[in-house]
């Protein structure tokens, strides 16, 4: 069974920095994209970021270019989100979510989510 | 970049009626149109893929069509179980942009 596992949400001031982890079980971590997509509070889903099989290619939203970073450590079947520069409108439930990437492309697996609140 | 357009933006009806959601994209998108369902304090689940293929599991009252522009989410016969919110999503180009979503209630 496919298992994802957000944790490292929590509350953080304008400015500051949290990370997120991801510890993924039931598939071959390595073989697939990943992918964060987050829901402020009440509102839609807006994908963050993806990260390829072996880390070597990332995309981003352009409203956290510069300031977050998606990463991956195949050895433990974790994704990473390094979140700096926090912004008030950061504020959402971060998903981590499997990104299939053969021929389709979707996500078809999706964590419980963590909260992060920005705020002062 | 993409933008997804849903309407409508909520629906009441009842247990067995048809429903069709529609999903309008800003610019051509192929048949790379995925739809969720998500419940209150849940995460998306995947329900269409390639904007007519069902996801495993998903019942088969659920179906899509579409392609270019112009896609529809269709539950043939309401159960108690499909109220809920739904979002369309292109996957043709980042950013991948999902739509605002519709919730749909009971009447």
């Amino acid at each position: 069974e496919v298992q994802l596992v957000e944790s490292g949400g929590g509350l953080v001031q304008p400015g500051g920095s949290l990370r997120l982890s991801c510890a993924a079980s039931g598939f071959t971590f390595s073989s697939y994209w990943m992918s964060w997509v987050r829901q402020a509070p009440g509102k839609g889903l807006e994908w963050v970021a993806n990260i390829k099989q072996d880390g070597s290619e990332k995309y981003y939203v352009d409203s956290v270019k510069g300031r977050f970073i998606i990463s991956r450590d195949n050895a433990k079947n974790s994704l990473y989100l390094q979140m700096n520069s926090l912004r008030v409108e950061d504020t959402a439930i971060y998903y981590c979510a499997r990104w299939y990437n053969w021929n389709d492309y979707y996500f078809d697996y999706w964590g419980q989510g963590t909260l992060g609140t920005v705020s002062s | 970049d993409i933008q997804m357009t849903q309407s409508p933006s909520s629906l009441s009806a009842s247990v067995g009626d048809r429903v069709t959601i529609t999903c309008r994209a800003s610019q051509t998108i192929s048949s790379y149109l995925n739809w969720y369902q998500q419940k209150p304090g849940k995460a998306p689940k995947l329900l269409i893929y390639a904007a007519s293929s069902l996801q495993s599991g998903v019942p088969s009252r659920f179906s899509g069509s579409g392609s270019g522009t112009d896609f529809t989410l269709t539950i043939s016969s309401l159960q108690p179980e499909d109220f809920a919110t739904y979002y369309c999503q292109q996957s043709y180009s980042t950013p991948y942009s999902f739509g605002q979503g519709t919730k749909l209630e009971i009447k």
